[in-house]
C-alpha cells in the first residue's frame, strides 16, 4: 500500500488568491511528480524532482512551482490563482524496486477556483 | 520522445462481456509498462504493470502482456462486472511517467 498523501483533498478559492497543495510521502522515494488532470481526461506532467534540491518543468507549460527542500515534501503553490487553474492535481512517488519502477499516486486535491 | 497511444473510448459493454483496451507505446530505451485505473471521483491506482518483454501482468482479472516486437501492453478481462467501470489508463516509465489519453468503461447490467 501506497503512503503517500495529498492536502487539501477540495478546496475552493478566489481568484488572485495563492494557493499551496501539499504532498508528502513515507516512503523515502526520490523521485517526485505532479500531474494536472481535468475529470476523467488525460494526465499532464507539470512538474517532477529527482531529489533534493532538484526540481525540472514537465511537458505541459504551468504557471505553478513546486520545491524540495525535504526528500518526503514536494509541495506545488500557486501565487495567484485563476478559474483557469481549476483541476485536479496528483501528486506520484517513484523508486526503482529491483523489478523495475513502480509509481504511487496520492489521492488527489480537486481545486476550483471562482 | 516517449508517448503511449491508447485506444479512443468509450467503450461501453454489457456484464460478463470480453474486454480489450489497446495501448501501444514508443520509447527510446526499455521502458516499464503499467495500466492504471480510475474509478468515479477517486484518484488513480495501479492496476497491473510488467517491467520487461514478454512479462504478464495480471491483477483482478485484467491481463496485459508487454510485447517489445509490436511495442503493446494490451489490457484484457475475460468477464467485466459492473464495478469495472472506469477510466483505464496505459503508461509507460522510462525516466518519467508518461500517460496515453485514457479510455472510459462503461458496464452495464
Amino acid at each position: 500500500e501506497a503512503d503517500i498523501y495529498q492536502t487539501p483533498r477540495y478546496l475552493v478559492i478566489g481568484t488572485g488568491k495563492k494557493i499551496t497543495l501539499e504532498c508528502s510521502q513515507t516512503m523515502g522515494h526520490d523521485k517526485m511528480y505532479w500531474y494536472q488532470q481535468d475529470p476523467g481526461m488525460e494526465l499532464h506532467l507539470i512538474h517532477y524532482s529527482y531529489g533534493v534540491n532538484s526540481t525540472e518543468k514537465g511537458d505541459l507549460s504551468s504557471e505553478s512551482t513546486v520545491s524540495r527542500i525535504r526528500t518526503e515534501h514536494f509541495p506545488l503553490t500557486l501565487e495567484s490563482a485563476r478559474p483557469s487553474h481549476t483541476s485536479q492535481y496528483l501528486c506520484a512517488s517513484s523508486e526503482y524496486e529491483g523489478s523495475g519502477n513502480t509509481i504511487y499516486f496520492g489521492e488527489g486535491s480537486w481545486l476550483t477556483v471562482v | 520522445g516517449d508517448s503511449v497511444t491508447q485506444m479512443e473510448g468509450p467503450v461501453t459493454l454489457s456484464e460478463e462481456a470480453f474486454l480489450t483496451i489497446n495501448c501501444t507505446y514508443t520509447a527510446t530505451g526499455y521502458p516499464s509498462l503499467f495500466w492504471y485505473v480510475q474509478y468515479p471521483g477517486e484518484g488513480l491506482q495501479l492496476l497491473l504493470k510488467a517491467t520487461k518483454a514478454d512479462d504478464k501482468g495480471s491483477n483482478k482479472g485484467f491481463e496485459a502482456t508487454y510485447r517489445k516486437e509490436t511495442t503493446s501492453f494490451h489490457l484484457e478481462k475475460g468477464s467485466v462486472q459492473v464495478s469495472d467501470s472506469a477510466v483505464y489508463f496505459c503508461a509507460l516509465y522510462d525516466y518519467k511517467l508518461s500517460f496515453g489519453a485514457g479510455t472510459t468503461v462503461t458496464v452495464r447490467a
